[in-house]
């Protein structure tokens, strides 16, 4: 079963705009992350926040956790073509050896040079 | 590093046929997972490890098994291929996260499997 579900679908913004991306869950989670697909490559981790964390920052990444209304975003700013790729957002419900993620299905975003 | 390795990168298989999808990673992790994704579907997991020796099932383990003989090593067997499992398996490996219990996953580039 899906955990996290990204809104919106797809995006696609102009370079140099900034990109908002949301996720919502319907269980307590340990923990919740974000990670970028290119196109025929596997995932990679981008950052990940903590239950007890608010808002964290990775150079031009911005990821909110409102844990009383189950949702995350995650903002890039000054994007750039490179920026194009699928992201998803992963949650933890646990930690240590139960550590299990569960992914959303994904936003595709778009980068216009 | 190499970090997350996969083999094959694409596979053609016939209904029935059996296969092993071979991951490897030299970061010394302990936690290992094999994915599947498929379109609209986004990832979902299939077996995992916690250690050498051990493993467990995911979310959509039937028609799959997995062994882990060797810590960086992750194999993932399709004894009777079917239609259905025609999909793009990826293949994890995990590091705690800072404190907390948190894990990173790294993850490899894909196997493309197309079951006839």
């Amino acid at each position: 079963s899906q955990q996290g579900e990204e809104d919106p679908q797809a995006l696609s913004i102009q370079e140099g705009e900034n990109a908002t991306m949301n996720c919502s869950y319907k269980t307590s989670i340990n923990n919740l992350q974000w990670y970028r697909q290119n196109s025929g490559r596997g995932l990679v981790h981008l950052i990940l926040i903590r239950s007890n964390e608010r808002e964290k920052h990775s150079g031009r990444l911005r990821v909110t956790l409102d844990t009383s209304k189950k949702s995350s975003s995650l903002l890039i700013t000054a994007s750039r073509a490179a920026d194009t790729a699928s992201y998803f957002c992963a949650t933890d419900p646990e930690t240590g050896a139960n550590s299990k993620l569960t992914f959303g299905k994904g936003i595709t975003l778009s980068v216009r040079p | 590093n190499a970090g997350v390795t996969q083999t094959p990168k694409f596979r053609v298989l016939k209904t029935g046929q059996s296969m092993t999808l071979l991951c490897a990673q030299d970061m010394n992790h302990e936690y290992m997972y094999w994915y599947r994704q498929d379109p609209g579907m986004g990832l979902r997991l299939i077996h995992y490890s916690v250690g050498e020796g051990t493993t467990a099932k995911g979310e959509v383990p039937d028609g799959y098994n997995v062994s882990r003989l060797k810590k960086q090593n992750f194999l993932l067997g399709l004894e009777s291929a079917a239609p259905s499992q025609t999909s793009v398996y990826f293949c994890a490996s995990s590091r705690l996260y800072g404190a907390g219990g948190a894990h990173e996953q790294f993850f490899g580039p894909g196997t493309r499997l197309t079951v006839l």
